[in-house]
């Protein structure tokens, strides 16, 4: 089963709100509300920002947040600041046996 | 807090065996909630779910259908770690390859994340 579709890359200025698609099937992200993203800084471990779709794990800034429609789940960043220029990727449960499936990942670049 | 602290080599030959190791402090990898999950990341296939172990009450694993016939997820023995192998490997297995927490039941998102192995499969 392919990977989620998610644009390679989004950009914004500081103080902006961006939003990051993460397109699935009606196998997978359709589904289940079992959507999570997870933010990469090169080198260092992925991090949880979101979970169950919308849920967000203590510590997490609540700019972060996470909403999905159909079979297409997404990540809104509001407020963006420097510190948010990351990667970005989704994962959803598609079903016993494909399991997990990742989102390509999306490059945010903060102008 | 959960710390997963990975070891391994970093070079593999083609048609060797790789083997990376996932030691866990602050949980345990027979934990009833939890589940212990790799993953790898390459540029050329993203990230990339290759399977689990978990317990309850007894081990259970699911692996990738991509890698099933060659991959062997184990709980540690003695120690409380999990480990991979992936038998067979070709350059294609060259990746960053990462342990995980899934740390509640049937949730099937990540919380604790291991730093990385860097495999690179050459002669």
């Amino acid at each position: 089963q392919s990977a989620l579709t998610q644009p390679a890359s989004v950009s914004g200025s500081p103080g902006q709100s961006i939003t990051i698609s993460c397109t699935g099937t009606s196998s997978d992200v359709g589904s289940y509300n079992l959507v999570s993203w997870y933010q990469h800084h090169p080198g260092k471990a992925p991090k949880l920002m979101i979970y169950e779709v919308s849920k967000r794990p203590s510590g997490v800034s609540n700019r972060f947040s996470g909403s999905k429609s159909g079979s297409t789940a997404s990540l809104t960043i509001s407020g963006l600041q420097a510190e948010d220029e990351a990667d970005y990727y989704c994962c959803s449960y598609a079903g016993s046996t494909t399991f997990l499936l990742f989102g390509g990942g999306t490059k945010l670049t903060v102008l | 807090q959960v710390q997963l602290q990975q070891s391994g080599p970093g070079l593999v030959k083609p048609s060797q065996t790789l083997s990376l190791t996932c030691a866990i402090s602050g949980d345990s990898v027979s934990s009833d909630s939890a589940a212990w999950h790799w993953i790898r990341q390459s540029p050329s296939r993203g990230l990339e779910w290759l399977g689990r172990t978990y317990y309850r009450s007894k081990w259970y694993n699911n692996y990738a259908v991509s890698v099933k016939s060659r991959i062997t997820i184990n709980p540690g023995t003695s120690r409380n770690q999990f480990s991979l192998q992936l038998n067979s490997v070709t350059p294609e297995d060259t990746a960053l390859y990462y342990c995980a927490r899934e740390g509640a039941r049937l949730t099937y998102y990540f919380d604790y994340w291991g730093q990385g192995t860097l495999v690179t499969v050459s002669s």
